[in-house]
């Protein structure tokens, strides 16, 4: 049973360059949340989608956006990277019909920007 | 006051010790409640569920206190490997609907 799997593992960009993360979900899961989780920080909820829709979304600028793929796996897309956006990110999966705060989370991608 | 509020310790503890840690969190209205363990450098993962009437797991018992706002967890006859930050994630609410709302999680060692 495969569970969620992220790539990349490890990423350095640039101040004001553009990133792409992807994640697929764990197998019979269809909804995908994305977290930030800064150094000695808690994950900081991004946004969820479901049904290749945004369903949820938190207190992230605009910079901060994503797409749902019909085979359930996701992407997310930060654009004019600042300093401040690195952090690891992190994908968890869920079922729409179940509680989606019962999730399953990948390993991250560790993102830093110089 | 942060929204949701964990003690981030370091909780230190010899092997058989009973620990407890708390979540305090801001709105009376939030419904889900959940404890997640994370090691150092790995995903958090999913230790289990709160509910109103307390939930139990082996070694492992949450309770909810909606008077007070505050969610527990305890461990009981502590081992090795329960060294690791335990998150509590809340639902809160943001823009018209609730979203998951991590506390930055408490450390715990447990040591020999």
């Amino acid at each position: 049973d495969a569970g969620v799997t992220q790539s990349p593992t490890h990423l350095i960009k640039t101040r004001g360059q553009q990133v792409t993360l992807r994640c697929s979900p764990k197998s019979g899961h269809d909804t995908v949340s994305w977290y930030q989780q800064a150094l000695g920080q808690g994950p900081q909820f991004i946004f969820q989608y479901y049904e290749e829709e945004e369903r949820q979304r938190g207190n992230f600028p605009d910079r901060f956006s994503g797409h749902q793929f019909p085979n359930y796996s996701s992407e997310l897309n930060v654009n004019a990277l600042l300093l401040g956006d690195s952090a690891l990110y992190l994908c968890a999966s869920s079922t729409g019909t179940g509680n989606p705060y019962e999730q399953y989370f990948g390993p991250g991608t560790r993102l830093t920007v110089t | 006051r942060k929204e949701v509020e964990q003690d981030p310790g370091p909780f230190n503890v010899p092997e058989g010790a009973t620990v407890a840690f708390n979540c305090t969190y801001s709105n009376s209205a939030s419904q889900s409640f959940f404890w997640y363990r994370q090691d150092c450098r790995k995903e958090p993962k999913l230790l289990m569920s709160v509910y109103s009437s307390g939930n139990e797991d082996g070694r492992f018992t949450a309770q909810l206190n909606r008077a007070s706002q505050y969610i527990s967890l305890l461990i009981r006859d502590s081992k090795l490997s329960d060294s690791a930050t335990y998150l509590c994630v809340v639902s809160l609410e943001a823009g018209g609907s609730y979203i998951p709302t991590f506390g930055r999680g408490t450390s715990l060692i447990v040591h020999p």
